[in-house]
């Protein structure tokens, strides 16, 4: 069955820590591929997303994810996190027939 | 303004009763999504469809039933068979294909006493 994994369920780093945020697909086909974050009382927003072409793709916020097809993964990256960017993670995957999964969420906690 | 409109946001229901999410959106988006929101299990997905009279189950449809009649509605009906039905709902779409991007509604609230 397709899914959507994310490694993390937690994750807590101080400010001006780097981030990587894991996230792996199984699916074999062609996917769309998206990460999305819910900040504490709000609804879901797009970060970035990645449909074709240059695999590092740059979002909002400094955030950026890396497409590895061989590996099926997409990882959230970012240089140096802020306290503001405390918030649940969320990867998700447009499968060909318009399917879209989403991971678990990572909660990511920033200290200040 | 397009966008997606859920509704009603909070809603509290007695057990054994069904009760119907309404979804609707002025994107002119084919295809339209249920997925369910609990703590720590993220979205999952409920129902889908990819076009008008047409829908497919998602990973957790028991309990669950939509319609999808007209291209901008999809409403969820979550029925009594459901077992554990207070959770948050939201409703998307994208406009299918590739280089799709979903759009969600701002969700509704269900609570089953």
């Amino acid at each position: 069955a397709q899914s959507v994994s994310q490694h993390n369920h937690h994750v807590i780093l101080s400010e001006a820590a780097s981030l990587e945020l894991g996230c792996n697909y199984s699916y074999g086909g062609t996917v769309n591929l998206f990460w999305y974050v819910q900040y504490p009382g709000q609804h879901l927003q797009l970060l970035l997303k990645y449909f074709s072409g240059d695999p590092l793709v740059k979002g909002i916020k400094g955030f950026e994810a890396e497409f590895i097809k061989s590996k099926f993964s997409f990882n959230l990256r970012k240089p140096s996190v802020q306290w503001s960017d405390t918030a649940e993670y969320f990867c998700a995957v447009i499968l060909e027939y318009d399917k879209i999964i989403f991971g678990k969420g990572t909660r990511l906690h920033i200290l200040p | 303004d397009g966008g997606i409109t859920q509704s009603p946001k909070y809603l509290f229901r007695k057990e054994g009763q069904n009760v119907t999410l309404s979804c609707e959106q002025n994107l002119n988006h084919d295809a339209m999504y249920w997925y369910r929101q609990d703590p720590g299990q993220g979205l999952r997905l409920i129902y889908y469809s990819q076009i008008v009279n047409d829908f497919q189950k998602g990973d957790i449809a028991e309990g669950y039933s939509v319609s999808r009649e007209k291209k901008e509605s999809f409403p969820l009906t979550v029925t009594s068979a459901q077992k554990n039905p207070t959770a948050f709902y939201l409703c998307a779409s994208s406009t299918g294909g590739s280089g799709n991007t979903i759009y969600f509604g701002e969700g509704s609230w269900l609570t089953v006493v």
